[in-house]
């Protein structure tokens, strides 16, 4: 079945750094990918999405590309900041009726000052 | 924004009773509602679809008898866990949309723990 997996955490990073969380997936037909994000206490965002291949989902200087080539959906941002410490979620959307959303196991991030 | 709201946040309950989770989406019709349970450092598993008015629909694994889900209507959706046991001790989360291929809105979560 369509599954999802990313790079464990916890990933550290010192304020401005680079980041790179890495998510690749698993699907039969051509999905659709998220990036969520869950800050602490707080429900679930939709950070970013994509829905064909080679888009690019950005927000809030976060960006990821969708590669059929690498079935990949890496997420980064050039200069991450503290208020960006949270649990980021890959996921894939099958689509149908029900379009049901497929997760993966949350990276968490911490970024120091 | 729209918004779901997931009630209670936390619960701490016996085996063998009953716990009942609400989630409510405050300010729109939520046609589907999907109910996940996380375990620690494992993602969001999908135990059911939920569509108003109709039966909800397990993913496989999944005991229906045990998590029994009503979406009675466009604005609510609940999960009763019945019977409860300390492996059902999870965090269930909500998400609700409007229609097919609307965005997702999550509820906060409910940690629920069975002594």
């Amino acid at each position: 079945g369509d599954s999802v997996t990313q790079m464990e955490g916890p990933v550290t990073l010192s304020e401005e750094a680079f980041l790179t969380i890495n998510c690749t997936y698993t699907a039969t037909g051509y999905p659709s990918l998220f990036w969520y994000v869950q800050y602490p206490g707080e429900g679930l965002q939709l950070l970013l999405k994509a829905t064909k291949a080679d888009d690019k989902g950005s927000n809030k200087g976060f960006e990821a590309t969708y590669r059929k080539e690498t079935t990949s959906f890496h997420l980064e941002k050039g200069s991450v900041q503290v208020s960006d410490s949270a649990v980021y979620f890959c996921a894939l959307a099958s689509g149908g009726a029900t379009n049901k959303l497929i997760f993966g196991t949350g990276t968490l991030l911490a970024v120091q000052p | 924004g729209a918004v779901v709201s997931q009630h209670p946040s936390w619960v701490i309950c016996k085996s063998g009773t009953s716990v009942k989770i609400e989630c409510r989406s405050l300010d729109f019709q939520a046609t589907t509602m999907f109910w996940y349970r996380q375990f620690p450092k494992q993602s969001l598993m999908l135990m059911a679809t939920s569509n108003e008015g109709s039966k909800a629909t397990y993913e496989q694994g999944v005991e229906k008898d045990k998590f029994l889900i009503n979406h009675a209507s466009l604005t609510l959706s609940t999960l009763t866990v019945t019977s409860a046991h300390p492996e059902d001790s999870s965090f269930y989360i909500c998400s609700a949309r409007l229609q097919g291929n609307s965005p997702l809105h999550f509820g906060n979560g409910t940690r629920l723990t069975v002594t």
